[in-house]
């Protein structure tokens, strides 16, 4: 069973703070990817990461996927209240599997 | 295009009585995912399809739970008889393809088993 560990499981900072949360498993992937789910909706992508070592930026969102593909982050440049939600990684099972596997994600709260 | 369209939004049963949960996956998507969201356990596969034919049932919990896709439009997840334990919120999702296709989420069914 592949399991991808996220962490922290719950962060709480202020606005204009910067932060960090990470992806990590034994397994290797192809590709991962992030979502953001806000209470009371779905999971919503954010970005996908295919190539080792790739970095992404999404306005003040930066994701990373480590050189061996068992492991990423999202780094959050001064944080807004917006950004609050629980952020989940995903990647596909192993082989052509099409089943999406979520991580338990990192709830974050950003305080005005 | 409306997204994944789940019904009911929330549900409230008593233990033993039959749940129904219904979803209308965007149009022209070949996959259809149906998972479970709780605090414990994050959010589980419970079983996915391909042009309308079940191909993961692993993560089904037990006979109790059952899942059909009649057409390309329209699924259900039913459990029969619910127990206080299914209590989550269940999720719908639908992609266009594998690989790097996002998956594309209804907005849940909140259940709760009394």
């Amino acid at each position: 069973t592949q399991l991808l560990e996220q962490s922290p499981q719950f962060l709480s900072i202020q606005e204009g703070e910067n932060l960090t949360v990470y992806c990590n498993s034994s397994s290797v992937f192809s590709s991962l990817q992030w979502y953001r789910q806000e209470p009371g909706e779905g999971p919503v992508l954010l970005v996908t990461v295919v190539t080792g070592g790739e970095v992404k930026k999404l306005k003040r969102l930066t994701f990373q996927f480590g050189d061996a593909r068992k492991d990423s982050s999202l780094h959050i440049t001064a944080a807004q209240p917006g950004d609050t939600g629980l952020y989940l990684c995903a990647a596909r099972g192993g082989g052509s599997q099409g089943n999406l596997i979520f991580g338990k994600g990192t709830k974050l709260s950003v305080k005005p | 295009d409306a997204g994944v369209i789940q019904s009911p939004r929330h549900e409230v049963t008593e233990m033993g009585q039959e749940v129904t949960l219904r979803c209308k996956p965007i149009s022209g998507h070949d996959y259809l995912f149906w998972y479970r969201q709780t605090m414990m356990r994050g959010l589980e596969l419970l079983i996915y399809f391909n042009n309308n034919v079940p191909i993961d049932d692993s993560g089904m919990p037990e006979d109790r739970f059952s899942a059909k896709m009649p057409n390309a439009s329209f699924s259900t997840l039913k459990i029969q008889p619910s127990e206080p334990r299914d209590s989550a919120v269940y999720f719908c999702a639908s992609s266009l393809e594998q690989g790097l296709s996002p998956l594309h989420f209804g907005n849940g069914t909140r259940l709760t088993v009394t």
